[in-house]
C-alpha cells in the first residue's frame, strides 16, 4: 500500500524560530493536506493543496504541492508556544477518497 | 466552517460490553463519513468508509462484525465496538467529508476531510 514518510518526527525550537517538515511519497497524490493536533482532539485541516507546484500560506504557515506529486512541505514561520502540538500531513488519490496519514511531526516550542 | 461532533467524548466499559460512538456532521451534509482509530503517539489508522445508505467499507484486518458501522442519514454515522476487549482501548475519530467548489472555477471542486474531536475509549 502507499506510504508516507513525514520528517522529522520531533522538533524542539524556540519561540520566534521557523520551523519547516515535509512529507514524501512512493505514489503520487492529487491533494495534500496538512492538519494539527493537539493532545486529547481530533486533528484541524491547516492547509490544503490541489495542483502540483501550488504554494499556499494560512497565516504564518505556508505549505507547497511539490511537482512530482509525491511530496509536499509545510513551514512555520516565527513559532509562537500555542503551535505545539502534532502536525500531520495526508495523501489523497482522488477527490472525496480515503486519506493516507504521516507519521507526524511532534512540535515542542519553548518560550 | 465545517463542524463534526462525536458523542461521548470519553467512555469506559467492562470487557464484553458494547459501546456505540456517534459521528455527526452539525452545518453540513456528509455523503462519506471516515472512521479512524489512533494508538498514542501513532498516526490515525483508517479502520473504514461509511458511506449513506449502504454498507461501510472495512479496511484490511478491521473486523467487520466487531466494528459494527451504520450511516443511517446524511448528518449522522454510527460507530459500535461489540464486545469490547482492553486491546480496543484507542482514542476513535471520525471525519466528514465536505464538497467546496475551488476558487476561481466553476467546476472544480473539493472534497475535504473535516474531523470530529474524537473519543476516547477504555475497556477495563
Amino acid at each position: 500500500g502507499q506510504q508516507l514518510n513525514q520528517s522529522p518526527q520531533s522538533m524542539f525550537i524556540q519561540e520566534g524560530e521557523d520551523v519547516s517538515m515535509n512529507c514524501t511519497s512512493s505514489s503520487i497524490f492529487n491533494t495534500w493536506l496538512w492538519y494539527k493536533q493537539e493532545p486529547g482532539e481530533g486533528p484541524v485541516l491547516l492547509i490544503a493543496l490541489y495542483k502540483a507546484g501550488e504554494l499556499t500560506s494560512n497565516g504564518r504557515l505556508t505549505a507547497q504541492f511539490g511537482i512530482t506529486r509525491k511530496d509536499s512541505f509545510l513551514n512555520i514561520s516565527a513559532s509562537i508556544p500555542s503551535d505545539v502540538g502534532i502536525y500531520f500531513c495526508a495523501g489523497q488519490e482522488t477527490s472525496g477518497s480515503r486519506l493516507t496519514f504521516g507519521e507526524g511531526t511532534q512540535l515542542t516550542v519553548n518560550p | 466552517g465545517a463542524v463534526v461532533s462525536q458523542h461521548p467524548s470519553r467512555v469506559i466499559c467492562k470487557s464484553g460490553t458494547s459501546v456505540k460512538i456517534e459521528c455527526r456532521s452539525l452545518d453540513f451534509q456528509a455523503t462519506t463519513m471516515f472512521w479512524y482509530r489512533q494508538f498514542p503517539k501513532q498516526s490515525l489508522m483508517l479502520m473504514a468508509t461509511s458511506n449513506e445508505g449502504s454498507k461501510a467499507t472495512y479496511e484490511q484486518g478491521v473486523e467487520k462484525d466487531k466494528f459494527l458501522i451504520n450511516h443511517a442519514s446524511l448528518t449522522l454515522s454510527t460507530l459500535t465496538v461489540t464486545s469490547a476487549h482492553p486491546e480496543d482501548s484507542s482514542f476513535y475519530i471520525c471525519s466528514a467529508t465536505s464538497i467546496h467548489r475551488l476558487a476561481g472555477s466553476l467546476m472544480d471542486v473539493s472534497y475535504e476531510q473535516y474531523f470530529g474531536p474524537g473519543t476516547r475509549l477504555t475497556v477495563t
